[in-house]
């Protein structure tokens, strides 16, 4: 597609209840990262995925959180057990080709754990 | 490990004013890359400009300018003659050279342009 298309924009969900979000990055972009940006915060490192290589999940704050991404293409991220620190937006952007530097973000999708 | 700092929180000048936004930045790489992103209210990020260590020209682009200081560690950001359009969210982020790495941003800092 033309951009990071990210979906839902907006998931309000119950504590303890299980999410995925999910990331559409641009057609042929190799590499895709998700970002989470708490109130007041700058934009965390979760994960980032590059072609077939193994992910770097260096990122992610908890098991509670996991990510895939199916056909180098689509990404999923998953938090099961919602908690209400985890009410954040969370961002993807995708990454074209091993020396392109631009990364185009998607709009984000807004989860809120109530 | 790296670090960005953007130190003001929030800056509300009014339409016409300049304005700088600071970034700081720590890093042991004697290669890396600066980045400013903007965060409108529709909540993507645009791409703004990208430096390299090893070039310190200074850029500009229309009222947009930065100004890269290595032996400071600072990149910042000028917007020259404001408008309400630049009403937005700013952020610095650093990256390390390779492929495989990932943006280290600060935590932005709020620009209110008002008329």
């Amino acid at each position: 597609g033309a951009g990071v298309s990210q979906s839902p924009s907006n998931k309000v969900t119950e504590k303890g209840k299980d999410v995925e979000l999910r990331c559409d990055p641009i057609s042929g972009h190799t590499a895709l990262y998700w970002y989470r940006q708490s109130l007041g915060q700058g934009l965390e490192f979760l994960i980032y995925f590059q072609g077939n290589s193994a992910p770097d999940k260096s990122g992610l704050p908890s098991d509670r959180f996991s990510a895939e991404r199916t056909g180098g293409s689509v990404s999923t991220l998953t938090i099961q057990r919602t908690q209400q620190e985890d009410s954040a937006v969370y961002l993807c952007a995708s990454r074209g080709g091993l020396t392109h530097y631009g990364y185009t973000f998607g709009s984000g999708t807004r989860l809120t754990v109530v | 490990a790296q670090k960005v700092t953007q130190a003001q929180t929030e800056i509300s000048v009014v339409e016409k004013e300049d304005v700088t936004l600071d970034c700081v930045y720590e890093t042991r790489d004697t290669t890396y890359y600066l980045f400013w992103y903007k965060q409108p209210p529709s909540g993507e990020l645009v791409f703004l400009i990208r430096r390299n260590s090893f070039d310190e020209q200074n850029e500009i682009s229309g009222r947009y300018s930065w100004n890269f200081q290595k032996s400071t560690s600072s990149f910042n950001f000028t917007i020259t003659a404001s408008q309400v359009v630049d009403s937005a969210v700013y952020f610095c982020a650093l990256r390390p050279p390779g492929t495989a790495s990932k943006l280290t941003f600060g935590t932005g800092t709020r620009l209110q342009v008002t008329l």
